[in-house]
């Protein structure tokens, strides 16, 4: 079975712009989560959607939001980016979310805005 | 909020030592899940062990083994064994049928 793949892997932007990060969960897994990682403020839960619906979200502003399509791939996107936003966006799918199966989860993007 | 604490944010082991990694959570839940994960410098986050709040045993898979003590809220991983590839940041998780909550992690570092 393949893994949870996250593309791109790398990138880079300037302030002000925006980004769309993307996520193909394990097949069959229906919940996709997202996470940010930084070295201040470690890591943290961004949102979760299950069945294309967004079930729990963290404390982050509007500037960031998701998506999830009905083969259960997941977009996220954060627009008018800031320095602070730079961080490794780590991506998790689960065959039922919440916490009754294991996150399994990509490889990560790497963020940097300059 | 229910918290995971995990009150080592750094250790060190020899290799082919054992290592006991804390992890205690809070939670009003009756039903839950214990996950821990590891994450190495290269940043995937990789799942170690599960244990169920209603199991009465506690899990285990090959050199890692979690001492789960329900009445103390706690949920240790213990590495048997170390190796310089269990050099990484362990996270503990606990979920429940709607949320996940996880840890500040533990950076653990295997010495020769």
């Amino acid at each position: 079975k393949a893994g949870v793949t996250q593309t791109p892997r790398y990138l880079i932007k300037t302030r002000g712009q925006q980004v769309t990060l993307s996520c193909s969960p394990i097949s069959g897994h229906r919940s996709v989560s997202w996470y940010q990682q930084t070295p201040g403020q470690g890591l943290q839960f961004l949102f979760e959607y299950f069945s294309e619906t967004q079930r729990n979200k963290g404390n982050f502003p509007g500037r960031f939001s998701g998506r999830q399509f009905s083969n259960s791939r997941s977009e996220m996107n954060v627009s008018t980016l800031e320095l602070g936003d730079s961080a490794l966006y780590l991506c998790a799918s689960s065959l039922e979310g919440g916490g009754n199966s294991p996150l399994h989860f990509g490889n990560g993007t790497r963020l940097t805005v300059t | 909020a229910q918290k995971i604490t995990q009150t080592q944010p750094g250790m060190f082991v020899q290799e082919k030592e054992a290592v006991t990694l804390d992890c205690t959570y809070d939670t009003s839940d009756p039903s839950y899940g214990l996950f821990w994960y590891k994450q190495p410098s290269s940043g995937e986050m990789i799942f170690l062990i599960y244990q169920g709040s209603y199991d009465q045993q506690n899990a285990t898979e090959g050199r890692y083994s979690l001492n789960f003590q329900k009445a103390r809220k706690s949920a240790n991983l213990v590495i048997s064994a170390s190796q310089l590839g269990d050099s990484a940041m362990y996270f503990c998780w606990r979920g429940t049928a709607s949320k996940l909550t996880f840890g500040t992690g533990t950076r653990l570092q295997v010495t020769l």
